[in-house]
C-alpha cells in the first residue's frame, strides 16, 4: 500500500542535543510537509518542499530545518531541542499544483519528547 | 490570530444521533474547505471536502455545509457511529499547497 512512514514513532531526546525525525513516502508526490503538533492544539505548519524547492513559514525558528535529498525522503532536523519543542511531529504530502483541494496525506506521526 | 477556529472542543452523542461539529475561518480567500479525522497513534486521514463555490457536499454519511456569508463551515454524520469516536479537524485552502487547520473537536459516540 502506498503510504507515509515516519521514523521513530516515539524520540526521547536531552535538553539541547540535536535530533532528526525522517520521514518517507511511496506515493511518489511532489510536495512534502512537516508539521508540529502540541496537546489539544491545531497542527502548525513549520514548512514544506515542492520538489526541490523549500519553503519556510515565517514563524518557523531557526531551530528547524529541513532536508530533502530526493523525492521520497524528508528529514526534520532540531539543532538544539528546548522543553517547549516537545510535541508531536507529523509528515505530510500531496501531488501538488494548485487545482482541487490538495488531499495531504499524512504519516503517524513522531511523537519528541525532551528531558 | 487564528484563521480558523472550532469552538467546541469535544462533542459527546448517542449512537444513532447526528454528530454537528462547527468551524469558523475569518478569511473570505479561502477556496477549499477539508474535513481530517484522527485516531489516536494514527495521523489525520481526509475525510470530506467542499469548494468555496458549492454550500453542500454529500458523502455517505457525511455532510459538509458552507456558509460564506457567515464564514462558517460544518459538519453533519448521521447517523453516528462508535467507530466515528475521533479528533476532527477543519481545514481550510488558499492558494498554493498549504492547509490551516483548526484546533480539532474531539467526537465521542456512546453506543
Amino acid at each position: 500500500d502506498a503510504m507515509v512512514i515516519q521514523n521513530p514513532r516515539y524520540q526521547v531526546t536531552q535538553f539541547g542535543k540535536p535530533v532528526t525525525l525522517s520521514c518517507s513516502q511511496t506515493l511518489n508526490h511532489n510536495v512534502m510537509y512537516w508539521y508540529q503538533q502540541k496537546s489539544s492544539q491545531a497542527p502548525k505548519l513549520l514548512f514544506h518542499y515542492y520538489d526541490k524547492d523549500f519553503n519556510n513559514e515565517a514563524d518557523t525558528p531557526d531551530n528547524f530545518q529541513s532536508r530533502r535529498p530526493n523525492t521520497s525522503f524528508c528529514f526534520l532536523d532540531i539543532r538544539s531541542p528546548g522543553l517547549g519543542d516537545a510535541a508531536m511531529y507529523l509528515c505530510a504530502t500531496s501531488r501538488g499544483g494548485d487545482r482541487g483541494h490538495n488531499e495531504q496525506f499524512f504519516g503517524p506521526g513522531t511523537r519528541l519528547t525532551v528531558l | 490570530d487564528q484563521q480558523v477556529k472550532q469552538n467546541s472542543p469535544s462533542l459527546s452523542v448517542q449512537e444513532g444521533r447526528i454528530s454537528i461539529l462547527n468551524c469558523d475561518y475569518t478569511n473570505s480567500m479561502f477556496d477549499y474547505f477539508l474535513w481530517y479525522k484522527k485516531y489516536p497513534a494514527e495521523g489525520p486521514t481526509f475525510l470530506i471536502s467542499i469548494s468555496s463555490i458549492k454550500d453542500k457536499n454529500e458523502d455517505g454519511r457525511f455532510t459538509v455545509f458552507l456558509n460564506k456569508s457567515a464564514k462558517h463551515l460544518s459538519l453533519h454524520i448521521v447517523p453516528s457511529q462508535p467507530g466515528d469516536s475521533a479528533v476532527y479537524f477543519c481545514a481550510v485552502k488558499a492558494a498554493g499547497n498549504k492547509l490551516t487547520f483548526g484546533g480539532g473537536t474531539r467526537v465521542l459516540v456512546k453506543p
